[in-house]
């Protein structure tokens, strides 16, 4: 059964700090793997998109990294702010006939505490 | 431009009646999916249409849900003789390009969320 699990669950860190969630996936075969954020009430936002032969991609002061071998990736953020604070899912894509369809985490709801 | 927009952000409604919930996409994408988000659990994907067409409709729960999508734009996702399961935020995306070659941006709307009484 294709899955995607992440963790921790939730996550508490102050200011200014640095952090790193990470995600374990058995979706096959696998096309892409993304992270979004998706703060209170709203839709999420895509931070990263990483095809099989990528192993890193950065957006600002996040960066994600992919192990395809090991089907494991991580989304760090660096010098956290308050906005920050918000539940990052990773998204892993499959690759069937004519349709990729998008299998979700639960997500890592991130508080940035001052 | 505008993004993905969804009505009504809220609804609360009885068991037992129907529902209609909107999306319009971002104009010009081609392709447009219908998501269920639980309480702690991950997006479910329902419905997705390319243009007009359902291609995969695999992820709608049981035949009391429909959707449709008219004119290549806005979208309805009906659900029949509402059940408390039933309450999630429903969430709409769009994306561009078709979805069956490389990579594409899916762009999320706000969600309406559903609360069966």
């Amino acid at each position: 059964k294709n899955q995607v699990e992440q963790s921790p669950q939730s996550l508490i860190i102050l200011e200014g700090k640095n952090c790193t969630l990470q995600c374990n996936y058995t979706v096959s075969p696998f096309s892409n793997l993304r992270w979004y954020k998706q703060d209170t009430g709203r839709g999420p936002v895509s931070l990263t998109i990483m095809t099989f032969s990528e192993n890193t991609k950065s957006n600002g002061r996040y960066t994600a990294t992919l192990d395809a071998d090991t089907k494991q990736s991580s989304l760090h953020i660096t010098a956290s702010q308050l906005s920050d604070s918000a539940s990052y899912i990773c998204v892993v894509s499959a690759k069937n006939t004519g349709f990729q369809k998008l299998v979700f985490g639960t997500g890592t709801r991130l508080l940035v505490s001052p | 431009g505008a993004g993905v927009s969804q009505s009504p952000s809220n609804k609360v409604t009885e068991k037992g009646k129907d529902v209609e919930l909107r999306c319009d996409p971002i104009s010009g994408h081609t392709a447009l999916y219908w998501y269920r988000q639980s309480l702690g659990q991950g997006l479910e994907f329902l419905i997705y249409f390319q243009g007009n067409s359902a291609p995969d409709k695999s992820g709608l729960p049981s035949d009391r849900f429909s959707a449709e999508r008219t004119g290549g734009s806005v979208s309805t996702l009906t659900i029949q003789r509402t059940q408390q399961e039933d309450s999630a935020v429903y969430l709409c995306a769009s994306s561009l390009a078709a979805p069956s070659g490389g990579t594409y941006e899916q762009y999320f709307g706000p969600g309406t969320r559903l609360t069966v009484t």
